[in-house]
């Protein structure tokens, strides 16, 4: 059964640092992963989406990579700012004969970016 | 345009009723999800419907039935509500069920008392 772990669990920080969190996951036969974020009471944004034949993909300054075979993905934020505090999820998709699985998601790091 | 809508934003009511939640989305995908995201913030998949049929069904109580009226629609509906079933509940859609980017809707806080 696929877990996913994500680490830290919280991360304080100053503004204007360079950041990165992580995410591992116990089986690599994934069909993507997919990095999210939440902010309090609301729902859950899609920030990046790798597929299994990628190794990462950049967004403004978000750059998430992954390495499948050893079941690792990381989120770098650049030049982080208050308004980046929230949670960040890490999901994977798995494939089933039906189709792709539901997402399987880690407990998220919850990100304090400090003025 | 907002693109998965879910109501009511919340919902509180008592053990034993029956209560339904309602997802729409706009964005013409063929597949959507319902999710449980509990009090320790744990998101887990409870149902996936494509293009009105169900093809996943994560070991939820049959308490639970989603109900696909179309593909632009699932709702879900809960018979015999427990205190255990208070949660944030999020619809999502994807293009398909082939591991396309999932998109969630503001989610829908249950609270049973």
């Amino acid at each position: 059964k696929q877990e996913v772990t994500q680490i830290p669990a919280a991360l304080s920080v100053p503004e204007g640092e360079n950041l990165v969190l992580n995410c591992s996951f116990t089986d690599s036969a994934i069909y993507n992963l997919q990095w999210f974020r939440q902010d309090p009471g609301k729902g859950l944004t899609s920030l990046l989406l790798i597929q299994s034949s990628q190794r990462e993909q950049t967004s403004g300054r978000l750059n998430a990579s992954l390495d499948k075979s050893s079941g690792r993905s990381t989120l770098y934020i650049a030049a982080s700012q208050p308004g980046d505090s929230a949670t960040y999820l890490c999901a994977v998709c798995m494939y089933s004969g039906g189709g792709a699985d539901g997402l399987t998601f880690g407990k998220g790091t919850h990100l304090i970016i400090q003025p | 345009d907002t693109a998965v809508s879910q109501t009511p934003k919340y919902l509180v009511t008592q053990m034993g009723n029956d209560k339904s939640i309602k997802c729409e989305q706009n964005l013409g995908h063929d597949t959507m999800y319902w999710y449980k995201q509990d009090s320790k913030k744990f998101l887990k998949i409870m149902f996936s419907y494509n293009n009105k049929e169900l093809i996943i069904n994560e070991t939820v109580p049959n308490r639970f039935s989603p109900k696909s009226p179309d593909k632009a629609h699932l709702n879900l509906h809960i018979n015999s509500l427990e205190l255990g079933d208070s949660a944030v509940y999020f619809c999502a859609s994807s293009q398909g069920p082939g591991g396309d980017e999932q998109f969630f809707g503001p989610g829908t806080r249950l609270t049973v008392l």
